[in-house]
């Protein structure tokens, strides 16, 4: 499976927005790009997909690079309630596994 | 729609003792799955399975042993507790058996000790 990087952690302040990258260098053109989350003390929740596009939802906005080699999750006005794990996993095409990492911590400021 | 319920939500086992967890989805959905979450990690898959009466192993499933009888229900069973068995266990579905776009739900999880 290809692997994703991200940053251990990131801070951001209520109401702001807040962009959460991440890499994925190795993608191949059947994957697509998943972000779930998980909030203390509960289950991952998906957030939002893409494959080659930008998307849209009413959580957040996927933003893919034109090579897909990176992509950037935007929460466009933080809440605290928004503080949680975030994940970036690529799925494929062929295989039914979600495969997480260590996810990135996002810290919300008041 | 309840989604994805997981019963017990908390359990203490003694070393040896074997248990269920229980895992059902009112969702039709045929993809199921089992993860474990080990303090300050990410999840790793457990058990998964396309529908009922098949299953498949992920990647630790040492310990433990799963069924599908039904579209709706998906339980793990520990079969002699060990403390490393110690976690968080997550039940997850998701309709179609392929990967791709298909999103994940995730029940609340059950939070296991072993002693």
């Amino acid at each position: 499976d290809a692997k994703t990087t991200q940053p251990n952690s990131m801070e951001s302040n209520e109401e702001e927005p807040v962009h959460l990258p991440c890499n994925h260098s190795t993608i191949s053109g059947t994957d697509y790009i998943h972000w779930y989350r998980q909030l203390p003390s509960q289950g991952p929740e998906y957030v939002i997909h893409g494959l080659t596009s930008n998307v849209n939802n009413r959580m957040a906005s996927l933003a893919i690079a034109e090579d897909r080699k990176s992509s950037t999750l935007i929460l466009h006005r933080a809440t605290l309630r928004d503080a949680a794990v975030y994940y970036c996993i690529l799925r494929t095409g062929a295989n039914s596994k979600l495969t997480f990492g260590k996810g990135i911590t996002l810290s919300v400021r008041p | 729609n309840a989604g994805v319920t997981q019963t017990p939500k908390f359990q203490v086992l003694k070393t040896g003792q074997s248990m269920t967890l229980q895992c059902a989805q009112d969702m039709n959905h045929e993809y199921m799955s089992w993860y474990r979450q080990d303090p300050g990690m990410g999840l790793r898959l457990i058990h998964y399975s396309v529908g009922a009466g098949i299953t498949d192993q992920g990647e630790v499933p040492n310990g433990y042993n799963v069924s599908r009888s039904t579209t709706e229900d998906f339980p793990l069973r520990l079969l002699s507790a060990a403390p490393s068995q110690t976690s968080v266990y997550f039940c997850a579905s998701s309709s179609g058996l392929a990967g791709g776009p298909n999103t994940q739900y995730f029940g609340p999880g059950t939070r296991l000790t072993v002693l």
